[in-house]
């Protein structure tokens, strides 16, 4: 069974920094590209970061370039997010997503497996 | 970067037929993914390839695509139906987007 669990998620204050993590299992993690997808309260998905296989193409959403980093270790099965320099709309629920990828032959730019997310609250 | 645009809000009764759309110039060269998300639990996809379904998800959801729109659509809408629908898509230079949303709400 595939499973994904985020940890790290708390309140920290503006400007403030915060360490995401999310461990897998079920699955041959280091043959896929990860992600992080966040939701602020009451509002639609956003797409953060992605990160390959073997860290070899990192991308990140212009809103969170330059204060996030996105990381990944296959031999612990974890991907990471290093939040830092904090803002209030920083606040949401922050999933890791699995990429399907290649998919015979052809590439899928999908999220086929999530976890159940980590509440990130950015407040004085 | 670029939008994906769909109507906030869809209201059906129970056994119609609820359609969704999702628009974009991108969707006439991409593929469309569509999501559906209850309160409190993460995204579980339900069509992929503009058409396709998963595995476990009910053969009431389908999708189709016409130049720059893609839509889903429920049949036979059942109560367990009402969530959040997102549509997403992506091009391999990892511009990944998703739709604004729509809510379904089942009267």
């Amino acid at each position: 069974e595939v499973q994904l669990v985020e940890s790290g998620g708390g309140l920290v204050k503006p400007g403030g920094s915060l360490r995401l993590s999310c461990t897998v299992s079920g699955f041959t993690f280091s043959s896929y590209t990860m992600h992080w997808v966040r939701q602020a309260p009451g509002k639609g998905l956003e797409w953060v970061s992605s990160i390959s296989s073997r860290s070899g193409n990192i991308y990140y959403a212009d809103s969170v370039k330059g204060r996030f980093t996105i990381s990944r270790d296959n031999s612990k099965n974890s991907l990471y997010l290093q939040m830092n320099r904090l803002r209030a709309e920083d606040t949401a629920v922050y999933y890791c997503a699995k990429e399907r990828g290649l998919w015979f032959g052809e590439f899928l730019y999908y999220f086929d497996y999530w976890g159940q997310g980590t509440l990130v609250t950015v407040s004085s | 970067s670029y939008e994906l645009t769909q109507p906030p809000s869809v209201s059906v009764s129970p056994g119609q037929t609820a359609r969704i759309t999702c628009s974009a110039d991108t969707l006439s060269k991409q593929y469309a993914y569509w999501y559906q998300q209850k309160p409190g639990q993460a995204p579980v996809l339900v069509i992929y390839k503009d058409t396709e379904r998963p595995s476990g998800i009910p053969e009431r959801f389908s999708g189709s695509s016409s130049g720059t729109t893609v839509t889903l659509t429920i049949s036979g809408v059942q109560a367990e139906d009402e969530a959040d629908y997102f549509c997403q898509s992506a091009d391999s230079s990892a511009n990944y987007v998703f739709g604004t949303g729509t809510k379904v709400t089942v009267l």
